[in-house]
C-alpha cells in the first residue's frame, strides 16, 4: 500500500498569507496525485487532479505542483472560506487508492 | 448538473448489514466508476473501493474484503454498497463519488451509526 504523508498537521495562517502544503508518497506515484478540501459537514470537494491540474470552477489561487513522491499544494493568498481541511490521494496504484492524513488550514 | 444523492442515516446493531443507496443523475452512469469513501468521526478519510458501472468490475481495500459488496442497477442509476458483519468501528459517514482515481463528483454522505 502507498503511504501519503501530510505536513504539517495544522497551518495558522491569516487572511491574505500563502499557504504551502505538503504531500509525500512512500513511493513514486508519478503525477496521479489529487487535493481534496473539506469544510465541517460537508463532503470533500476536488481541487488539484493529476498534481497540477485544476478542477472545474476551482479559483486559480489554488495551483498544485510535484511529481514522484513529492507533491504541493499552494493557496496563494488565502480567503475566508478556505479555512478547511485539505487531502491528497493517489490513484497511481489504482487497485489500493489512498489518501493522506489531512492537513487542516486554520485561521492565526 | 451532476448529483449523486445518497439514502439516510441508518442506526444497526453489532453483527448487522447495512445497504447504502447513491442515485445519479446529470451524466451516462455507465461512463464513469463509483468509488465509496467513509469518515469515521473526526478521522480522516478512507477508500473502501471502487465498481465499474460500465461492466460491473469491483475492487476493495483489503481490510474490508469478505465483509463489503458493491453493486450498480444501469436501469436506475443508482450503486449500492453493503456492508456486513458491523462492528462499532464501522461507524462513520459513508460517501460515494464519481470516478476511480479523481473523484469528482460526490453524494452527501450517509451516516452510519453501529451501537448495541
Amino acid at each position: 500500500e502507498i503511504v501519503l504523508t501530510q505536513s504539517p498537521a495544522t497551518l495558522s495562517l491569516s487572511p491574505g498569507e500563502r499557504a504551502t502544503l505538503s504531500c509525500r508518497a512512500s513511493q513514486s506515484v508519478s503525477s496521479y496525485l489529487a487535493w481534496y478540501q473539506q469544510k465541517p459537514g460537508q463532503a470533500p470537494r476536488l481541487l488539484i487532479y493529476d498534481a497540477s491540474n485544476r478542477a472545474t470552477g476551482i479559483p486559480a489561487r489554488f495551483s498544485g505542483s510535484g511529481s514522484g513522491t513529492d507533491f504541493t499544494l499552494t493557496i496563494s493568498s488565502l480567503e475566508p472560506e478556505d479555512f478547511a481541511v485539505y487531502y491528497c490521494q493517489q490513484r497511481s496504484n489504482w487497485r489500493r487508492l489512498t489518501f493522506g492524513g489531512g492537513t487542516k488550514v486554520e485561521i492565526k | 448538473q451532476v448529483q449523486l444523492v445518497q439514502s439516510g442515516a441508518e442506526v444497526k446493531k453489532p453483527g448487522a448489514s447495512v445497504k447504502v443507496s447513491c442515485k445519479a443523475s446529470g451524466y451516462t452512469f455507465t461512463s464513469y466508476g463509483i468509488s465509496w469513501v467513509r469518515q469515521a468521526p473526526g478521522q480522516g478519510l478512507e477508500w473502501m473501493g471502487w465498481i465499474s458501472a460500465y461492466n460491473g468490475n469491483t475492487n476493495y481495500a483489503q481490510k474490508l474484503q469478505g465483509r463489503v459488496t458493491m453493486t450498480t442497477d444501469t436501469s436506475t442509476s443508482t450503486a449500492y454498497m453493503e456492508l456486513r458483519s458491523l462492528r462499532s468501528d464501522d461507524t462513520a459517514v459513508y460517501y460515494c463519488a464519481r470516478g476511480i482515481g479523481p473523484l469528482d463528483y460526490w453524494g452527501q454522505g450517509t451516516l452510519v451509526t453501529v451501537s448495541s
